[in-house]
């Protein structure tokens, strides 16, 4: 159980050019969502925080309307890289708090998707 | 330095032997958790300490919290060259909610 799916594992696009990577919680309803960058040998940064049905709430240094998220519903959020720039070449990872935890934050635990790799061109 | 700072940042060790990894963070915390990377995958879960605890088990893993000393370890007994990947501490603290912090990670290699 709580398996969580990325989509598409790999992209290749040219520069100035808008990506979509969806994320979905497969058998399990996520009240939160969580997408991460991470470089090369380096560790995870929290981008932003979704919510189903709300707007997403992003750290400090990212760009809202360059790495658009939406959060449709308790199953899938999306995030979108908007006129991508080589820079923005990265592995993207989501992670999803499970429904069953949500309030007890001593249960909490994120399950992680698998990854996106972005390579913008 | 930031919150959940492993250390070493790469482990060598030969099948067999044991394995310790440390990590340490700055702010109070609810819980910290540890998971495995392997290259260019997402994250797997293997243990969540509560910040009560000091002490828990899950097969060939070990952890321990000194929240005295805002530090854990991770002990990975008998280790396997499936063992290699990178370890992450991450942190979810009592202002931050149920976003985690993690820390750099370490890399672990174990050679068989």
């Amino acid at each position: 159980g709580a398996v969580v799916s990325q989509h598409p594992s790999r992209v290749i696009c040219k520069s100035g050019t808008s990506v979509k990577i969806e994320c979905r919680s497969l058998d399990f309803q996520a009240t939160t969502m969580f997408w991460y960058r991470q470089f090369p040998k380096k560790s995870l940064m929290l981008m932003a925080t979704s919510n189903e049905g709300s707007k997403a709430t992003y750290e400090q240094g990212v760009e809202k309307d360059k790495f658009l998220i939406n959060h449709a519903s308790l199953t899938l959020s999306t995030l979108t890289v908007t006129s991508a720039h080589p820079e923005d070449s990265s592995f993207y990872i989501c992670s999803a708090t499970p429904l069953w935890t949500s309030g007890r934050a001593w249960e909490e635990t994120q399950y992680f998707g698998p990854g996106t790799r972005l390579l913008v061109l | 330095s930031q919150q959940g700072e492993e250390d070493p940042q790469a482990l060598s060790i030969q099948e067999g032997e044991n394995a310790t990894m440390n990590c340490s963070y700055k702010t109070s915390i609810n819980n910290l958790q540890w998971y495995r990377q392997n290259s260019g995958r997402g994250l797997v879960h293997l243990i969540l300490i509560r910040s009560n605890e000091r002490e828990k088990h899950s097969g060939r893993l070990r952890v321990t919290l000194d929240t005295s000393k805002k530090s854990s370890s991770l002990l990975i007994t008998a280790s396997r060259a499936a063992d290699t990947a990178s370890y992450f501490c991450a942190t979810d603290g009592e202002t931050s909610g149920s976003r985690l912090t993690f820390g750099e990670g370490t890399q672990l290699t174990v050679n068989p």
